[in-house]
Order: structure tokens, then sequence, then C-alpha cells
């Protein structure tokens, strides 16, 4: 089925830097989730977003519902340890098909 | 505390041997969906339920069956493991189809298989 494309695959960051990821599809989405996995656990909502444009914040997250509908990005400001995980874009078609991207591999430094 | 109870959380297990891997929840969802995740190809759907007695094929479902009997419990059955199905599997569950994307999953912690 249709995947979304997230990049990068793995990021490798100084504690306090800033962390950009996105995610792109040929498809147009009507929503976009993304979530983060920490090691040894299951994903967890971090951001939802129902609208082309929006730009919604969860603390130090930004995330953004690209203009086409077909792709979002994820922005971490200052990043600390505990950021360390893999995020997921998630994309819900208009069938009411999810879909996932393959994840983002976040490790920080301190 | 709501939640997703996935069990085992780790399973090894011999080729061609039947294994179930349970999955409940205690927040009433109608809907409930297995996943499989491996390296480079992200959460995969391998079956879904949109209510008891209601399953649908995933993305991934050879190999693989469910049931839904009761509203809390989703099961993924393997009849005949191999080990091209060693991988991480996620339960996960929504309080509707729609409110995925309202709300999104909540996911198991996951568990991981390996078939030798």
């Amino acid at each position: 089925g249709q995947q979304l494309n997230q990049s990068p695959q793995s990021m490798f960051i100084q504690e306090g830097e800033d962390v950009s990821m996105n995610c792109t599809s040929s498809s147009i989405f009507n929503t976009w989730l993304w979530y983060k996995q920490d090691p040894g656990e299951g994903p967890v909502l971090l951001i939802a977003l129902y609208k082309a444009g929006e730009l919604t914040s969860n603390g130090r997250l930004t995330a953004q519902f690209g203009i086409t509908r077909k792709d979002s990005f994820l922005n971490i400001s200052a990043s600390i340890p505990s950021d360390v995980g893999i995020y997921f874009c998630a994309g819900l078609l208009y069938n009411n098909d999810m879909r996932f991207g393959a994840g983002t591999r976040l490790t920080v430094k301190p | 505390e709501a939640q997703v109870t996935q069990n085992p959380r780790y399973l090894i297990t011999v080729t061609g041997k039947k294994l179930t891997v349970t999955c409940s929840q205690n927040m009433n969802h109608e809907y409930m969906s297995w996943y499989r995740q491996d390296p480079g190809l992200g959460l995969r759907q391998i079956y879904y339920s949109m209510n008891v007695e209601v399953t649908d094929k995933g993305d991934v479902p050879e190999g693989y069956k469910v049931s839904r009997k009761e509203k809390r419990n989703f099961p993924l059955i393997l009849e005949s493991p191999s080990p091209n199905q060693t991988s991480l599997y996620f339960c996960a569950s929504s309080s509707y189809p729609r409110d995925r994307g309202l709300n999104g999953y909540t996911f198991g912690s996951g568990t991981r298989l390996t078939v030798v």
C-alpha cells in the first residue's frame, strides 16, 4: 500500500540543536499525525493536524500541515537527551486508510 | 489507566509452531489493529477490526489470522510461523475508525517475535 516518504532516516545532533524532519506523499491526506516511539515502547501521539496550512505547537515541538495536503514537517527546538527515539509521521486518507512513514531515528548527544 | 496490553513482550519460537499474541484494551474502543514494524519500512498494517466480529485484511495479512469475539480482545494468530515473520508487532486501538485521525491510536508496548 501507499507509504509516506519520511526523511531523514536518522539524525545525530548535539543537545540544544534544533531538529527538522518531514514527510511527503503523492497522495492527499485529510489529517497528519506525528508520533514518537521511545526505545522498547509503542508510538505515542505528539501532534495532530487537521487543516491544510495549519501550524500547531506542543511545547518545543511544532508541526505543519502542508498547503498541498501532501506533506507535513515536524520541528523540535533546543533538543534535550530525552528527545531520543523514533519519530513517525502518519497520514489519514479520505477513505480512512492510515499510512505511516518509515520513521526518523533521532540521537541526541549530551 | 487507559491502555492497550500485549503479551508476551518477547517470544522466540521455531518455524511451524503455532503461536498467539494477545491484545487487550480497556477503553471500550471499537477499532483495533495489528501492525508489524521492520527497519526501514515503518509500520505496516496486518489486520484491523472495526467492531466485534468484523475483521479485514491490511497491507500484509499473509501468514496471519485474527479474531474479534469480544470488544476488548484482538489476538493475532500465526498458524505456521516462518523466519520472515520475525518482527516487532504492535496492537493499536481507537474509539472509532475516523477517530484515528482526531486522537490517533493508542498503541501497546509491542511484542518482539523471533522465528528460528
